[in-house]
């Protein structure tokens, strides 16, 4: 079956610009998390949902990032205002409510120049 | 608050020999689950192995075997018969309670098989 997918795959934007990341996650997986991952380190958390609404926002770092998910499907990761720092790999992962694993995408690779 | 340690930056392993990733944990939960994840140089997390902390037996995955010892707080990675696809970042990464729940990961271990 189909695994998490996560599009695009790279993005190239300049600062001050808006981003979206998308991601699909397994079908018939209820949580949906993003998570970001800094050159050399291991993935932080930013936001997971259940269903539509967020569970647990606490990861993102301000209010230039917001991450919806209207159908409880798809999810789209929003990054206003772009800054140099936002440089990162941008993890997507889902799971069935009721399972430990995470099954993790191939990544968005974003760079702000 | 949760907290993964793992103190190898970079290992270096001869093909076919056994490998053993460290990793200890912080947490004052007492239900709790411990996962290792391989990151190849495409950057994809792919999930190994699993422990609960009430699991009684260390959990093993064909060659992956997980050692848990939860009085020291450790969870170590071990690889029988290292392959050179094995070659990639190894994270370790703990979540509270059970279902679902945000993962918390160490800083990883880069792990070169030599053939």
């Amino acid at each position: 079956g189909a695994g998490v997918s996560q599009t695009p795959s790279n993005k190239v934007t300049e600062k001050g610009k808006y981003v979206e990341l998308r991601c699909d996650p397994i079908s018939g997986h209820t949580a949906l998390y993003w998570y970001r991952q800094s050159l050399g380190q291991g993935p932080e958390f930013l936001i997971y949902f259940q269903g539509t609404g967020a569970a647990d926002d606490s990861g993102l770092p301000n209010d230039r990032f917001f991450a919806v998910r209207p159908e409880g499907s798809v999810s789209t990761l929003k990054i206003q205002r772009t800054e140099r720092g936002d440089s990162a790999m941008y993890l997507c992962a889902s799971s069935l409510d009721s399972q430990e694993t995470q099954y993790f995408g191939p990544g968005t690779r974003l760079l702000v120049l | 608050a949760q907290k993964i340690t793992q103190t190898q930056p970079g290992m270096f392993v001869q093909e076919k020999e056994a490998v053993t990733l460290d990793c200890t944990y912080d947490t004052s939960d007492q239900s709790y689950g411990l996962f290792w994840y391989k990151q190849p140089s495409s950057g994809e997390m792919i999930f190994l192995i699993y422990q609960g902390s009430y699991d009684e037996q260390n959990a093993t995955e064909g060659r992956y075997s997980l050692n848990f010892q939860k009085a020291r707080k450790s969870a170590n990675l071990v690889i029988s018969a290292s392959q050179l696809g094995d070659s990639a970042m190894y994270f370790c990464a703990m979540k509270r309670g059970t279902g679902a729940q945000k993962l918390v990961f160490g800083q990883g271990t880069r792990l070169t098989i030599n053939p």
